[in-house]
């Protein structure tokens, strides 16, 4: 069975700091892994994925992430966050195979200025 | 290019009432799915349809029923609607190619439903 863990619930960072969402995934086969943005009372959209190849992925908005698969991990950094980053982020896994996604508990980003 | 859309944005309903949350996608896609989302407990997937004809129970299902006539329609019944569902619900679909399929998903905007 496929799961995953996002180690924060919640990160209060200020504006122009860097920071970074953690992501923890376990699997028994190879797996696809994403990080979804939910802004305010909207749905969710895809921020960036790792299907194969490059181990760092570069998505929209000036993230990008990491892919550690010996650490299981696929965390989610900015260099530099702006107000606009506040958004819950969600981290998803799903494995080689399988049907479904299986996202994590979110992350919700507070910007302060 | 409309995606996924979702109907009614919010509803209040009492307990033991019935409603249909509709979801209609215009992306030709086969795959879609009916999430609830609850304050830090991410989002749990209630039933997933992989075409028309073709539903599937996912994590939560018990209280919930589905259909899929047709590609784009996938709409979501609660028949007896109790205050354990009040909750966000998303649609989403998919575009799956068999085993190299994605899975990435494309959401509506939600359904806010308050049971009372």
């Amino acid at each position: 069975a496929q799961s995953v863990t996002q180690l924060d619930s919640q990160v209060p960072v200020f504006e122009e700091a860097p920071v970074e969402l953690r992501c923890n995934y376990s699997s028994s086969v190879s797996v696809y892994l994403f990080w979804y943005v939910q802004y305010p009372n909207q749905g969710l959209q895809l921020l960036l994925k790792y299907l194969s190849g490059s181990t760092l992925v570069k998505g929209i908005n000036g993230f990008e992430a990491e892919f550690n698969k010996s650490q299981t991990s696929f965390h989610l950094r900015k260099p530099s966050v702006h107000i606009s980053d506040t958004a819950e982020y969600f981290c998803a896994v799903r494995s080689r195979g399988a049907q479904k996604l299986v996202f994590g508990q979110g992350t919700r980003l507070t910007i302060n200025p | 290019n409309a995606g996924v859309t979702q109907t009614p944005k919010f509803r209040i309903l009492k307990i033991g009432q019935s409603m249909t949350l509709q979801c209609t996608q215009d992306m030709n896609h086969n795959y879609m799915y009916w999430y609830r989302q609850d304050p830090g407990m991410g989002l749990k997937l209630i039933y997933y349809s992989v075409g028309a004809g073709i539903t599937d129970k996912g994590e939560v299902p018990n209280g919930y029923n589905v259909s899929r006539s047709t590609t784009e329609d996938f709409p979501l019944r609660l028949e007896l609607a109790a205050p354990s569902q009040t909750s966000v619900y998303f649609c989403a679909s998919s575009q799956e190619q068999g085993a190299l399929g994605t899975g990435e998903l494309f959401f509506g905007e939600g359904s806010r439903l308050t049971v009372l």
